[in-house]
């Protein structure tokens, strides 16, 4: 069972544009949401986090939206440049030992 | 650089071959995971430790896979008898439990093929 649904699986947006990718989650003991910007061949990187207790959080142009009641988060990337083409992985934290629950990824396009 | 790195980067073995990987985290880091990333997936949990000891190992973790932390700095994860439906990305990262968050930083991988 998938603890973590990410959509949508891909996106493509152009260059300026709003990119929107959406998660939800069941658990409600998740109580950090992370997500990740992954290219080919490399590693995840950390790209912004948001704790529940927040329901919005912006750095430069990327912003997190939180809805804690109805179990979901969203990231927002504004004036979505062709460098941002990238997959994008959702996480939340749960149970012990810091333990991260990854969706499935949304491979974004930005077309110049 | 002091990320997260893991040798080898690439490795392409054949069935029924062990394989050995090897992850160097963040100096000041005390936890230690390994994560499984298949193409077009996010990546699994598969074990967490905290200094050198195991705490947790998930289903994926088969009696193939054995993980190590010795002296609580550096991981192995070794893959016994590698089967096909081993071929992954496996993926290190490491976080401090003295830190403020729980963020966890990862390395850039180790891409198995199994032919």
């Amino acid at each position: 069972q998938q603890q973590v649904k990410q959509s949508p699986q891909s996106l493509i947006v152009q260059k300026g544009g709003i990119s929107i990718i959406n998660c939800a989650y069941e658990n409600t003991a998740f109580d950090y949401f992370p997500w990740y910007q992954q290219f080919p061949g490399k590693g995840p990187a950390l790209l912004i986090a948001i704790r529940p207790d927040v329901s919005e959080k912006k750095e430069g142009r990327f912003t997190i939206s939180f809805n804690k009641s109805a179990k979901q988060f969203s990231l927002h990337i504004m004036d979505s440049q062709p460098g941002d083409s990238a997959t994008y992985f959702c996480a939340a934290r749960g149970g012990n030992f810091n333990k991260f629950y990854f969706g499935s990824g949304t491979k974004l396009n930005v077309k110049p | 650089d002091t990320g997260v790195s893991q040798n080898p980067r690439h490795k392409i073995t054949k069935r029924g071959q062990n394989v050995t990987f090897r992850c160097d985290p963040i100096s000041e880091h005390n936890r230690l995971y390994w994560y499984r990333q298949t193409l077009g997936q996010g990546p699994e949990f598969l074990t967490y430790f905290q200094n050198e000891a195991q705490l947790e190992k998930s289903r994926l973790l088969s009696d193939r896979f054995s993980a190590e932390r010795p002296k609580g700095s550096f991981s192995t994860l070794e893959i016994q008898r590698t089967e096909q439906g081993d071929s992954a990305m496996y993926l290190c990262a490491s976080s401090n439990s003295g830190g403020p968050t729980y963020e966890q930083y990862f390395g850039p991988g180790t891409r198995l093929t199994v032919t």
